[in-house]
């Protein structure tokens, strides 16, 4: 069975600050990996995405997350955070071999606050 | 270029009642999803549809049905709405194809109270 989790309810940084937001899961089979933000009031927006090639994977905003096959954690980093990453952060997993139904299954979010 | 979208916005019901959920897309996407977030739970699905004339029950289909009408439309439908009903729902959808690994795109979301 897939399982995501992220430890962490809420994460705190100082503007300047590097940030992580931590998420590890559990799959039997290929995963692939996504981050999510999602905004007050507002639906999902698609951050970044692990399927296969370079295990360090850049994405919007300055966000970037590191792929490792024999370890389980994919956090989410940025080397200097803004007051405009304050949002909830969704990690998301699936399976390239689930007979193309696109599922995911989320982590349960972190919410991130950045202070000035 | 809409994208995802969603209606209502807000919707009160009481218990016992019956409402519909609208959901389309212009992306000419596969696959489309409803979601449910509820806090410290993140999104649990509903229900999906890889493909046009299809649908699946996700990890909490109880209590809903959901129809395909075309490429563009899938609608969640509560038939007795109840108090544990109320939350955030999500729309999505994805460009599935054999590859699989796209990301979904989502709706703006209702959000539901049910008395």
């Amino acid at each position: 069975a897939q399982s995501v989790a992220q430890p962490e309810d809420q994460v705190n940084v100082a503007e300047g600050n590097p940030l992580t937001v931590k998420c590890t899961y559990s799959v039997s089979g290929n995963p692939y990996l996504f981050w999510y933000v999602q905004y007050p009031n507002r639906g999902l927006q698609f951050l970044l995405k692990y399927i296969t090639g370079d295990n360090l994977v850049k994405g919007s905003y300055g966000f970037e997350a590191e792929f490792n096959k024999s370890q389980t954690p994919f956090h989410l980093k940025k080397p200097s955070a803004l007051v405009s990453d304050s949002a909830l952060y969704f990690c998301a997993v699936g399976l390239l071999d689930s007979g193309n139904t696109g599922k995911l299954i989320f982590g349960q979010g972190t919410t991130l606050q950045v202070k000035p | 270029n809409a994208g995802v979208t969603q209606t209502p916005k807000f919707q009160v019901l009481k218990t016992g009642q019956s409402m519909t959920l609208q959901c389309a897309q212009d992306m000419n996407h596969n696959s489309m999803y409803w979601y449910r977030q509820d806090p410290g739970m993140g999104l649990r699905l509903i229900y999906y549809s890889a493909s046009e004339g299809t649908t699946d029950k996700g990890e909490v289909p109880n209590g809903y049905n959901v129809s395909r009408l075309n490429k563009r439309e899938f609608s969640l439908r509560l038939e007795s709405a109840a108090p544990s009903q109320t939350s955030v729902y999500f729309c999505a959808s994805s460009e599935e194809g054999k590859a699989g690994g796209r990301e979904q795109f989502f709706g703006p979301g209702t959000r539901l109270t049910v008395l």
